[in-house]
């Protein structure tokens, strides 16, 4: 089966740059993506990684290595409309569908 | 980004009533579309996929005969928790997939 683990929760104060980890263990790997939850609201798409690396997109960035299973996502310049949840998914095969990670409370203060 | 709605919002139903959810792609069109039930401070959980023009295909766990999906349409999923009980109280949230995933907004059911 799949699984994808990250940190409960973090906090870090505005204007601070946060990383939020994920290890994830796969049958197969097709790829790692991030989402981002507010509160009551739907997942929208952050960012995404097939190869290893660095992916910047603003202010967000996604980093991948396949040898370790392990991605993180960055979030620079925080603000307080950051305040949300993050979660890692994969496809657990070849297709569209999604497995998402235990998903990362993050608090930003002022 | 496409957009996917999702309809109603919230619904607050009895106890042994079937409650009906509908996941519309409102400017693309989507062959397949996924449910998940999100409960609170939880990740999302994959209930199934919804295939255009046949049966769905369920995970591990999710009973098909309490929670039909119809998949008739491009443009729309629906699904129906039927004899609804106060254990499936949840977010439901659909996606349609076009490169990525698109999320409705969800729907909150609350089950008394």
């Amino acid at each position: 089966g799949q699984s994808l683990e990250q940190p409960s929760e973090v906090t870090a104060v505005e204007g601070a740059i946060v990383q939020i980890n994920c290890t994830y263990q796969t049958s197969g790997f097709y790829g790692l993506s991030w989402y981002q939850q507010h509160d009551g609201g739907a997942p929208t798409f952050l960012s995404y990684n097939a190869l290893d690396g660095l992916e910047e997109t603003g202010r967000f960035s996604s980093f991948l290595s396949r040898s370790d299973s392990y991605g993180y996502l960055l979030l620079q310049e925080l603000q307080m409309k950051d305040s949300a949840s993050y979660f890692c998914a994969v496809p657990p095969d070849n297709t569209d569908k999604l497995i998402f990670g235990t998903g990362t409370r993050l608090q930003v203060f002022p | 980004g496409a957009v996917v709605s999702q309809h109603p919002s919230w619904v607050i139903c009895k106890s042994g009533t079937s409650v009906k959810i509908e996941c519309r792609s409102l400017d693309f069109q989507a062959t397949t579309m996924f449910w998940y039930r999100q409960f609170p401070k939880q990740s999302l959980m994959l209930m199934a996929t919804s295939n255009e023009g046949s049966k769905a295909t369920y995970e591990q766990g999710v009973e098909k005969d309490k929670f039909l999906i119809n998949h008739a349409s491009l443009t729309l999923s629906t699904l129906t928790v039927t004899s609804a009980h106060p254990e499936d109280s949840s977010f439901y949230i659909c996606s349609g997939a076009q490169e990525t995933q698109y999320f409705g907004p969800g729907t909150r059911l609350l089950v008394l």
